[in-house]
Parts: structure tokens; C-alpha cells; sequence
């Protein structure tokens, strides 16, 4: 597709339980980052690759969430240990180019109710 | 204070009227300006883009920045009930952390209606 593509879109868990978020970038597209969109909030920024590598894990909330990103294209949001107020929508996007200048494009989400 | 204020609105108008949206900032380091618009359960689309102060027009909708007042907005002619939606102002800066983490408000729902 020409998009960014997130699976899954829905994901109902129970509390405790790991999850794991995936992400397709556009294709060729070097930078990827990830989003959190709580109910109510704005979207809050989680982590940035800039092709396999995290220059800045800052925005993890906890040691509970990790990333990784594959052959500069697939990436893997994993939550551990799921809890309540882990439910949101988590996003992803990509751009062509390093930022700043470059258009960062979203996908649908992946939404996550913890149970 | 928040780094990015945005009225959340409801804001609810009728169609073909003229749509003023905008944000506040406080951080003097931002030199990038987005709108996005995200429909009900699906992701933010990129609207318009707007590097430092000035006035950008597409179509329906114009952006502007003014980067003294650091105040944005979006306007948008001829409202049609498809422009129903929330829209969410983005920021970001030249280097540094500030160059790829966009500083999003929280949106303002729009209901446009025929």
C-alpha cells in the first residue's frame, strides 16, 4: 500500500498480558517514529528511528515499553506487562528524510484497550 | 503553561461559512507549523505545512503564522459538512530533540452542519 500500515488496528488484552504493535512504513521512507494518543490528550511522542537506530528513546513512558525497528522498514512497538492506563491509540508515522523539513505521514493506529 | 494551546472546542458551524481555527505557543524554537485533520478512528492526515511566519493557501484552506504573537491559524472557506472532524495544530523545531518530536495541541472538533 501506499501508506503507512499498522497492525493490528483493534487489540483488547488483559491486564499483565505482553502486546505487540507493528508498523509499515512507506516504502523507502528512513525515518519512522511512534505516537501515544490517550483519550482526551494530544498526541504524545514515544520514540524516532532514524533507519535502525533510536536516537531518542526519551518519550517511553516506562521500562516497560521497547521498539525495535528491522532492515530499516518494519518496526515493533512491545508493551510488557500491559496495564490500565497503557490504553490508547498508538501511532506511527514516517517521513522520506531525517526531520526537520520533511512530511511526516500517519498511519491508522493501533488501538489498545488493557482489560 | 502548556507548550501548545488549543481550544478544544466543540466548535459547530453551518455549511459554507468561513472556519477559524488556531494555537498558542510558548516555545520560541519552533520554525515548523502543521495542520492535521483526523476523522473519528483513524489517523491524522496532513492538511498544510508551513515553515516560519507567513500565509499559505490550498484550495479551501489557508494557513497562517505569525511567529511575533506566536499564534497560528487555519482558516477554511466554504465549510462543508466533509470537513467535519478534529483538527490538530503541530510544532516543531530547527535541531535537536525539537527537530523531530512534534509538539501537537489537543485538537479542535469540528461539526460542520448542511
Amino acid at each position: 500500500g501506499a501508506g503507512v500500515s499498522q497492525s493490528p488496528s483493534n487489540k483488547v488484552t488483559e491486564k499483565g498480558k505482553d502486546v505487540e504493535l507493528r508498523c509499515d512504513p512507506i516504502s523507502g521512507h528512513t525515518a519512522l517514529y511512534w505516537y501515544r494518543q490517550s483519550l482526551g490528550q494530544g498526541l504524545e511522542f514515544l520514540i524516532y528511528f532514524q533507519g535502525n537506530s533510536a536516537p531518542d528513546k526519551s518519550g517511553l513512558p516506562s521500562d516497560r515499553f521497547s521498539a525495535e525497528r528491522t532492515g530499516g522498514s518494519v518496526s515493533t512497538l512491545t508493551i510488557q506487562r500491559t496495564q490500565q492506563e497503557d490504553s490508547a491509540v498508538y501511532l506511527c508515522a514516517s517521513s522520506l528524510g531525517s526531520p526537520p523539513g520533511n512530511t511526516i505521514y500517519f498511519g491508522e493506529g493501533s488501538w489498545l484497550t488493557v482489560v | 503553561q502548556k507548550e501548545v494551546e488549543q481550544d478544544p472546542g466543540p466548535l459547530s458551524v453551518p455549511e459554507g461559512a468561513i472556519v477559524s481555527l488556531n494555537c498558542t505557543y510558548s516555545n520560541s524554537a519552533f520554525q515548523y507549523f502543521m495542520w492535521y485533520r483526523q476523522y473519528s478512528r483513524k489517523g491524522p492526515e496532513l492538511l498544510m505545512y508551513t515553515y516560519s511566519s507567513g500565509n499559505k493557501e490550498d484550495g479551501r484552506f489557508t494557513a497562517q503564522v505569525d511567529k511575533s504573537s506566536k499564534y497560528i491559524s487555519l482558516f477554511i472557506r466554504d465549510s462543508q459538512p466533509s470537513d467535519s472532524a478534529t483538527y490538530l495544530c503541530a510544532m516543531s523545531g530547527d535541531s535537536g530533540a525539537g527537530s523531530y518530536q512534534l509538539t501537537f495541541g489537543k485538537g479542535t472538533k469540528l461539526s460542520v452542519i448542511p
